[in-house]
């Protein structure tokens, strides 16, 4: 099975402030990596899937790097309607998938 | 517009059966492999199943294994989940999640989610 470990377990920004999550595989997934947004009480949002491509409708600010093992979400500028948890996805597996524990956006 | 609900969650006894459903709207359901993700209180996001669009293959993490049986009704554009066996373990609020289908394979839309608590 494919594990996947995210770093920070949470994080502490200001508005403003550019802010980068990483998520690493166990195993080569290629580029196939999802990444989400989850606020409280609600169903999580995609954000970014393929590594690096932005859903429709996702603000520019919100980017995503890395294949292989390694992945990174950035956040350029941080909005207040970003504070949430991020959650990556490996979808390579398909149709066994996996996410990431978690990193939660916390304000500084 | 693309609506994703589940339905069917509710507090059940350690060992009973409890069966969830979606109800889908606003696009082809028969074209989507569909997932249940679990997320337990307070904890983050566990895929838990998922089912091809026509019902032919299906696929389930090792925990539930021979517990649960995701099936689907493509006339009723329906998802379900019929968990038996029930643990506490399995506490979580429920979510069916709609496969891009691309091969990306991320989960593009999600219904709101329903609680299942096991408990005594």
């Amino acid at each position: 099975d494919i594990q996947m470990t995210q770093s920070p377990s949470s994080v502490f920004a200001s508005v403003g402030d550019r802010v980068t999550i990483t998520c690493r595989a166990s195993q080569g997934i290629s580029s196939w990596l999802a990444w989400y947004q989850q606020k409280p009480g609600k169903a999580p949002k995609l954000l970014i899937y393929a590594a690096s491509t932005l859903q429709s409708g996702v603000p520019s600010r919100f980017s995503g790097s890395g294949s292989g093992t390694d992945f990174t979400l950035t956040i350029s500028s941080v909005q207040p309607e970003d504070f949430a948890t991020y959650y990556c996805q490996q979808t390579n597996g398909f149709p066994l998938y996996t996410f990431g524990q978690g990193t939660k956006l916390e304000i500084k | 517009e693309v609506q994703m609900v589940e339905s069917g969650g509710g507090l059940v006894q350690p060992g009973g059966s409890l069966r969830l459903s979606c109800a889908a709207s606003g696009f082809t359901f028969s074209d989507y492999c569909i997932s249940w993700v679990r997320q337990a209180p307070g904890k983050g996001l566990e895929w838990v199943a998922n089912i091809r669009p026509d019902g032919s293959e299906k696929y389930y993490v090792d925990s539930v294994k021979g517990r649960f049986t995701i099936s689907r009704d493509n006339a009723k554009n329906s998802l379900y989940l019929q968990m038996n066996s029930l643990r506490a373990g399995d506490t979580a609020v429920y979510y069916c999640a709609r496969d891009t289908m691309t091969p990306a394979h991320s989960f593009d839309h999600w219904g709101q989610g329903t609680l299942v608590t096991v408990s005594s």
